[in-house]
């Protein structure tokens, strides 16, 4: 089993759906917890960290549950340029010192 | 451009050969990290540098597989004896120091690998 698991896709979603990504990791002592988005080609770029509490950063929303492993993304209103692949990722231990654990990335393609 | 570099972006060799890669972090993060990317997955996890000192080796760093980062500035990941298993994108990734957190890495452009 993989130890962060995504399903790799593609969502096709017309412009201004909304479209929510889920992840689920393996090992319970994971710390911290972010979304990366990749561009085809590109190096991964930071979107967003994930918090138990939820947090909002404009249209893109991202949930933690700890009990059950889970985490989501969800993106509102979608536009053309949202189309990458979307890397869940996971961290143990504190203070960024250890490895980040990637899943296989959920590619995104919003069309007209 | 203050970001972390990477060279070459591109490396075309053949089966058997060395090759060597080098990474420019951000200057004043003390962390290095080094990942491998193969198509259709995500980035996986090779070694990472603490200043000089590498701190945690994956076990796909295979004996073929060697990293340095002797100043504690830019690092390089050396391949003997390539094999077309090793083609893949190679990231190098930097974080940490007294202005900046931990808590994001920032990722290079990468270098492509391709073993014929």
């Amino acid at each position: 089993r993989k130890e962060v698991e995504q399903d790799p896709g593609p969502f096709n979603v017309p412009e201004g759906a909304t479209v929510a990504f889920n992840c689920t990791y393996s090992n319970s002592a994971s710390q911290s917890f972010f979304w990366y988005r990749q561009d085809c080609r590109k190096e991964p770029k930071l979107l967003m960290s994930v918090y138990s509490s939820g947090n909002e950063d404009g249209r893109f929303t991202a949930q933690l549950n700890r009990a059950s492993q889970y985490i989501s993304l969800l993106i509102r209103d979608s536009k053309l340029s949202d189309s990458a692949t979307y890397l869940c990722v996971v961290r143990d231990g504190m203070g960024g010192g250890n490895k980040l654990t990637f899943g296989t990335g959920t590619q995104l393609k919003v069309e007209l | 451009d203050t970001g972390v570099s990477q060279n070459p972006r591109h490396k075309i060799t053949k089966r058997g050969q060395n090759v060597t890669f080098r990474c420019d972090p951000i200057s004043e993060h003390n962390r290095l990290y080094w990942y491998r990317q193969t198509l259709g997955q995500g980035p996986e996890f090779l070694t990472y540098f603490q200043n000089e000192a590498q701190l945690e080796k994956s076990r796909l760093l295979s004996d073929r597989f060697s990293a340095e980062r002797p100043k504690g500035s830019f690092s390089t990941l050396e391949i003997q004896r390539t094999e077309q298993g090793d083609s893949a994108m190679y990231l190098c990734a930097s974080t940490g120091g007294t202005r900046s957190s931990y808590n994001e890495q920032f990722f290079g452009p990468g270098t492509r690998l391709t073993v014929l």
